[in-house]
């Protein structure tokens, strides 16, 4: 079955890097398009960002555009994302979640990992 | 960027109840709408997309609705454990957007 473990979070201080990594399992990672979406604690969903299967095409939400990265590896069955200059604002749990071909939205979700921006 | 409203933000509704959850989208679109269930400590569960199209495995007493700037979630005979978060999503363009989310308690 389709298995998404996110991995990398903890605690940064503000304007620090993070990289948040997805090992993907259970399917053909190269056929699908990849989403993160955050939740900050307490608050609704936040889509950050999009690549499609190839890598072809990326897209952000403008809260993270210039500072956030999303990234794949398909050798490796693994999706990234790498947040620079990080914000108290970007505190949230960072769910990946799988793409289903036919539209963006979201069947297979990670099981989140948290990131806390704190001086 | 479309925005989406969920109205109510919560509500009280006992075992049996019929629900409904509302999403208004800020512009129309055709039926490029999904919606999600979240309980506590959990990632979200996809329920419906396509508006109206339910996710396999999800009760038949789940159902969606609409199209343009006005959907509907209804969860025809509320059970136990439906008590929870419920989001819509919009993919009808980027960037992808949800609504505020609409808590389901007990009363």
């Amino acid at each position: 079955q389709v298995q998404l473990v996110e991995s990398g979070g903890g605690v940064v201080q503000p304007g620090r890097s993070l990289r948040l990594s997805c090992a993907a399992s259970g399917f053909t990672f190269s056929s699908y398009g990849m989403h993160w979406v955050r939740q900050a604690p307490g608050k609704g969903l936040d889509w950050v960002a999009v690549i499609w299967y190839d890598g072809s095409n990326k897209y952000y939400a403008d809260s993270v555009k210039g500072r956030f990265t999303i990234s794949r590896d398909n050798s490796k069955n693994t999706l990234y994302l790498q947040m620079n200059n990080l914000r108290a604002e970007d505190t949230a749990v960072y769910y990946c979640a799988r793409k289903n071909p036919s539209g963006a939205f979201l069947p297979d979700w990670g099981q989140g990992t948290l990131v806390t921006v704190s001086s | 960027a479309i925005q989406l409203t969920q109205s109510p933000s919560s509500l009280s509704a006992s075992v049996g109840d019929r629900v409904t959850i509302t999403c208004r989208a800020s512009q129309g679109f055709s039926s490029a709408l999904a919606w999600y269930q979240q309980k506590p400590g959990k990632a979200p569960k996809l329920l419906i997309y396509d508006a109206s199209s339910l996710e396999s495995g999800v009760p038949s007493r789940f159902s969606g609705s609409g199209s343009g700037t006005d959907f509907t979630l209804t969860i025809s005979s509320l059970q136990p454990e439906d008590f929870a978060t419920y989001y819509c999503q919009q993919f009808n363009n980027y960037p992808l957007t949800f609504g505020g989310g609409t808590k389901v308690e007990i009363k």
